[in-house]
């Protein structure tokens, strides 16, 4: 079946440092590949998206590329605030039947001052 | 309202008594899907709804869970003679549709069940 492994946490950094929180799938076909973020105390938000190879999803500063050659969906921020401290979860659905997400263990980062 | 509203918030109960729990999804939203999230096991979906049938109950965990949808709009998940196991945090969700890639799932900010 289809499923999600991401890096485990917590992901410890310093504000301004570079971010790289990696995510590979396993799936049939051409899954669509997401980033949710919640944040302490909230519900989950969708951060980002991609629905074919090549594919790059941006938002807020963050970006992730669908590598099919890979199997992978590498979240990126070039340079972290403290506000960014949350768990971030990959998740993929199937292109076909319902539209159920499949999510990774999610990763914890901690941004300092 | 302006997102998907769960409710109660939290819930603690006793082990072996039954718990309903509510989510109102974004209004004109067909597809809604509840998904659980606990320290062992992690995100898991439970259950699909399209409209008021529920084609997928794949993810139900036993048949002391069940759920259901009246209107396409609100849905109970209920939970039947509730185990320490079944504590977690149960997440709704909801989208335009169920079978399209890009349609996005808006998720609530969950029910925190607590078994005693």
């Amino acid at each position: 079946g289809n499923s999600v492994t991401q890096m485990e946490g917590p992901v410890t950094l310093s504000e301004e440092a570079f971010l790289t929180i990696n995510c590979t799938y396993t799936a049939t076909g051409y899954p669509s590949l997401f980033w949710y973020v919640q944040y302490p105390g909230e519900g989950l938000q969708l951060l980002l998206k991609a629905t074919k190879a090549d594919d790059k999803g941006s938002n807020k500063g963050f970006e992730a590329t669908y590598r099919k050659e890979t199997t992978s969906f590498h979240l990126e921020k070039g340079s972290v605030q403290v506000s960014d401290s949350a768990v971030y979860f990959c998740a993929l659905t199937s292109n076909t039947g319902f539209q159920k997400l499949v999510f990774g263990t999610g990763t914890r980062l901690l941004v300092s001052p | 309202g302006a997102g998907v509203s769960q409710s109660p918030s939290n819930k603690v109960t006793e082990k072996g008594k039954d718990v309903e729990l509510r989510c109102d999804p974004i209004s004109g939203h067909t597809a809604l899907y509840w998904y659980r999230q606990s320290l062992g096991q992690g995100l898991e979906f439970l259950i699909y709804f399209q409209g008021n049938s529920a084609p997928d109950k794949s993810g139900l965990p036993s048949d002391r869970f069940s759920a259901e949808r009246t209107g396409g709009s609100v849905s109970t998940l209920t939970i039947q003679r509730t185990q320490q196991e079944d504590s977690a945090v149960y997440l709704c969700a909801s989208s335009l549709e169920g079978v399209q890639a890009k349609n996005i799932q808006y998720f609530g900010a969950g029910t925190r069940l607590s078994v005693l």
